[in-house]
Parts: structure tokens; C-alpha cells; sequence
């Protein structure tokens, strides 16, 4: 069964500084990937997709990923971090049209130090 | 577009009663799926449906929990009778139909309903 694994529970960065955080899948084909943002109180929101084509992908509040086939992997980074971005952040994919359902990882919590 | 909504956003209730959440999904999307999120298990999906007909309902806890779509404009999850372990926020989302040409295969959640069993 398809599985999506974030490594890291809980990271802490500074207000400015880079950031990424880590999405690695297991799965046989190349399946569709997500990255949403969940703001306290709040549901889940999409920050970009991979489908296919270039593998560097842009998405909304300056966030960017990066599918790496050979590292089975899908990166979300942002060059600059605002205390806004202080969030939980799950990556998802879908294994292919007919699979219907998303796999979510256990989710990423980012603290931004001011 | 206003978005998934559900109702309501907070309740309260006492452990036995019944509680019914509800969700009215983007126009247009044809698959709706319900999620319970709490701090001990993450994120789980209850169950969903494709063109109001359910699909998958292996989340679902247990017997007490129940799930309809009675029209592609409006879902309901109910508890009965409910327990304190089922305090909870709970989720709906909805997905446009699926194509291979767009892979627009992303949710819009709805901003939940925390759920209360005291």
C-alpha cells in the first residue's frame, strides 16, 4: 500500500531564514502530490500539486516543491519564512485517477521565531 | 464560491445523545469525504463518496457512526449514540470529478466542526 512519510515532526526556524520540509512516498509509479497548510482553528488548505511536467512547482504564499523521482521525495521550501507561516503542513498523494482517495502524512509543525 | 461549509462549528454535547454534522460541498465537485482529526491520531478518513454514492467507508469507528448524501449538494455524519472518545474536530472536503488532463485532484476542506462529548 502507498505510504507518505514527513520525517520531521516539529521544526522551529527564524523569521527570514529558508526554510523545507521533508515528503518522502512509497509508491511503484509516479503518483499526483500535494502539500496543504492548516492554520489553527482552521481546515486544510492547498498549497501546490505535482502532476506531471516540470518537476519544480510553484504555489501559492511563496512556497515552491520539488518531485525527485530518484528520491522518491517532494520537498516544500520558501526562501524567506514569515511568522505567518507558522503552521501544520501535510504532504498527500494520489496514487493514480482510479485510487480516489488521498494518503496524508502525520504532518510537519513549523515555529517561526520572531 | 463560498467554499465547503459545515455545520456547526462547535458542539457540545452530553456522552449519549446523537449529533449530526453536516456539509454542503463545493458546486461542481463530485466526490466528498469526511475526516476526524485529533492530537493522538492525526488526520483519518471516515469515508467518501463519488457522485453521492459512498466508496470507502473502512474508516468509519464503529456501527454508532453513519453517513449519507442525499444530493450532491449536501452530506451528513452522524453519531449515535455518541462517547466522549469521539471529542474530535471533524472535517468534510470535497474533490472535482477526476481528469487525466489537469490532475486537479486537490481538496477544499471546510473549516470543521470540534466536536465536544462530555
Amino acid at each position: 500500500a502507498q505510504s507518505v512519510t514527513q520525517p520531521d515532526i516539529h521544526i522551529t526556524v527564524s523569521e527570514g531564514a529558508s526554510l523545507e520540509l521533508r515528503c518522502n512516498y512509497s509508491y511503484g509509479a509516479t503518483p499526483y502530490l500535494f502539500w496543504y497548510v492548516q492554520s489553527p482553528g482552521q481546515g486544510l488548505q492547498l498549497l501546490l500539486k505535482y502532476f506531471s511536467g516540470d518537476t519544480l512547482v510553484q504555489g501559492i504564499k511563496g512556497f515552491e516543491a520539488e518531485f525527485k523521482r530518484s528520491q522518491s521525495s517532494f520537498n516544500l521550501r520558501k526562501p524567506s519564512v514569515h511568522w505567518s507561516d507558522a503552521a501544520e503542513y501535510f504532504c498527500a498523494v494520489v496514487p493514480d485517477t482510479n485510487a480516489g482517495k488521498s494518503t496524508f502524512g502525520d504532518g510537519t509543525t513549523l515555529t517561526v521565531k520572531p | 464560491d463560498a467554499g465547503v461549509i459545515q455545520s456547526p462549528r462547535h458542539e457540545v454535547t452530553e456522552m449519549g445523545q446523537e449529533v449530526t454534522l453536516r456539509c454542503k460541498p463545493i458546486s461542481g465537485h463530485n466526490s466528498l469525504f469526511w475526516y476526524r482529526q485529533t492530537m493522538m491520531r492525526g488526520l483519518e478518513l471516515l469515508i467518501y463518496f463519488n457522485n453521492n454514492v459512498p466508496i470507502d467507508d473502512s474508516g468509519m469507528p464503529e456501527d454508532r457512526f453513519s453517513a449519507k448524501m442525499p444530493n450532491a449538494s449536501f452530506s451528513t455524519l452522524k453519531i449515535q449514540p455518541s462517547e466522549p472518545r469521539d471529542s474530535a474536530v471533524y472535517f468534510c472536503a470535497s474533490r472535482p470529478k477526476l481528469t487525466d488532463r489537469d490532475g486537479n485532484y486537490g481538496y477544499t476542506f471546510g473549516s470543521g466542526t470540534r466536536l465536544t462529548v462530555v
